[in-house]
């Protein structure tokens, strides 16, 4: 998908460890977004970004923390990571959104 | 708060042969509508969106959908698929440029 990177594209982790999933776009928009996606459960949107510096949470933002540093980039961290945050994780970017990344397979073991 | 459902897990059919993907939204505010298509390992990609206007939006790979403010609807359409069109499809009710998703519906195109 152009425009939208994500990495890393896949990461194992033990219970209890942390990572950041990153995430930029090089198309300028304001609107940024982190879902999960899970067998069944379609996409649930677990953070936004209206614009540069500001996040509201979603629908299951619990266990996660953001961070919109630059128009570019919106962070997604896992402070201590549980077995139920195993998912598939995807960024979007714009109004919609229109623009999705590849997502982060993401397995805690 | 709005939701969206999609009322079939699983569309089977045949090449060439028409197929509707249904989708029923609930809002109390106007709202905008996606749909959205995702092949195996891959992010979504927009297949088309009912912002306003006409209630007949013409997408990418040639679907169609159909906005139905009275019936709550937003019904996916392509009048003969392809092989290449299985994949999983997604509707999305949008209140405020926040959207939600359906559970999707994975379309199955058999030879």
């Amino acid at each position: 998908n152009a425009g939208v990177t994500q990495t890393p594209k896949f990461q194992v982790l033990k219970t209890g460890q942390s990572m950041t999933l990153q995430c930029a776009q090089d198309m300028n928009h304001n609107s940024m977004y982190w879902y999960r996606q899970d067998p069944g459960m379609g996409l649930r949107l677990i953070y936004y970004s209206a614009s540069e510096g500001t996040t509201d949470k979603g629908e299951v933002p619990n266990g996660y923390n953001v961070s919109r540093l630059n128009k570019r980039e919106f962070s997604l961290r896992l402070e201590s990571a549980a077995p139920s945050q195993t998912s598939v994780y995807f960024c979007a970017s714009s109004e919609g959104p229109k623009h999705f990344g590849d997502g982060t397979r993401l397995s805690i073991l | 708060a709005q939701s969206v459902t999609q009322l079939d897990s699983q569309v089977p059919v045949f090449e060439e042969a028409p197929v509707e993907l249904r989708c029923n939204y609930s809002s109390s505010v106007s709202v905008y509508l996606f749909w959205y298509v995702q092949y195996p390992n891959q992010g979504l990609q927009l297949l088309l969106k009912y912002l306003s206007g006409s209630t007949l939006v013409k997408g990418i790979n040639g679907f169609e959908a159909e906005f139905n403010k009275s019936q709550t609807s937003f019904h996916l359409r392509k009048p003969s698929v392809h092989i290449s069109d299985t994949a999983e499809y997604f509707c999305a009710v949008s209140v405020n440029y926040i959207p939600t998703f359906g559970r999707g519906t994975s379309l199955i195109v058999h030879p």
